[in-house]
């Protein structure tokens, strides 16, 4: 299996303009989780997704934020409209079912509003 | 109170010497423990779990948990420069499903 995919790698758009990113998690793993880091507060847990229900979104932080995940090789983050303050980089991790298992993380999407 | 607490840091230590990590959690009922490391412009990769009390060893790292004081630490020694990164404690909650990440600690390892 390639890990957990997403996309874009980088991403540089206007204040204001709609921003998709996609994850792609690993054959198998029923847990998704879409993480955001910055400096100033680490790597908050935005939402998971457990067999492609979503379980807990109480990270989120505002009703621009929204999450899917139309099947299990498939999840996508949405910024609409996107601020700078959205500035950060977004990782998507799976995990297997099973309790003290590895969240396999995605290479993450540097987003950059301006 | 914060879900999970690390000393932010920077740390930094000799080569060679050993380097000693904290990270602390609020929910009791806790069940797994992570440590992942996480090199500048890179995602996180695990490095140990643990989830019984005690230590655990693996190669140069040492993670050591105590449920009663709620507390997991890990330890490396024979640090070397390669080690150089910000380390991420992570806690499994009691339903098996949600983790969360501590701030991290950054780490710096001089030659």
């Amino acid at each position: 299996d390639a890990g957990v995919i997403q996309s874009p790698r980088h991403e540089v758009t206007e204040m204001g303009q709609e921003v998709t990113l996609r994850c792609k998690p690993i054959s198998g793993h029923d847990y998704l989780f879409w993480y955001r880091q910055t400096m100033m507060r680490g790597l908050e847990l935005l939402i998971y997704f457990n067999n492609n229900v979503p379980i807990d979104d109480s990270g989120m932080p505002e009703d621009r934020f929204s999450a899917k995940m139309p099947n299990a090789s498939f999840s996508t983050l949405k910024i609409q409209p996107s601020e700078p303050r959205d500035s950060a980089v977004y990782f998507c991790a799976s995990t297997l079912t099973q309790s003290n298992t590895e969240a396999f993380f995605g290479q993450g999407t540097r987003l950059t509003v301006v | 109170q914060k879900e999970v607490e690390q000393n932010s840091g920077p740390l930094s230590v000799p080569e060679g010497a050993i380097a000693s990590l904290n990270c602390t959690y609020s929910d009791r009922g806790s069940q797994s423990f992570f440590w992942y490391r996480q090199y500048s412009g890179k995602s996180p990769e695990l490095i140990m779990f643990i989830y019984s009390n005690g230590d655990k060893e693996d190669g140069r790292f040492t993670a050591q948990l105590n449920k009663a004081s709620q507390y997991v630490s890990l330890l490396i020694r024979d640090s070397q420069p390669s080690d150089s990164a910000t380390y991420l404690c992570a806690v499994e909650g009691a339903s098996y499903d949600k983790v969360i990440f501590g701030p991290g600690t950054s780490l710096s390892v001089i030659p």
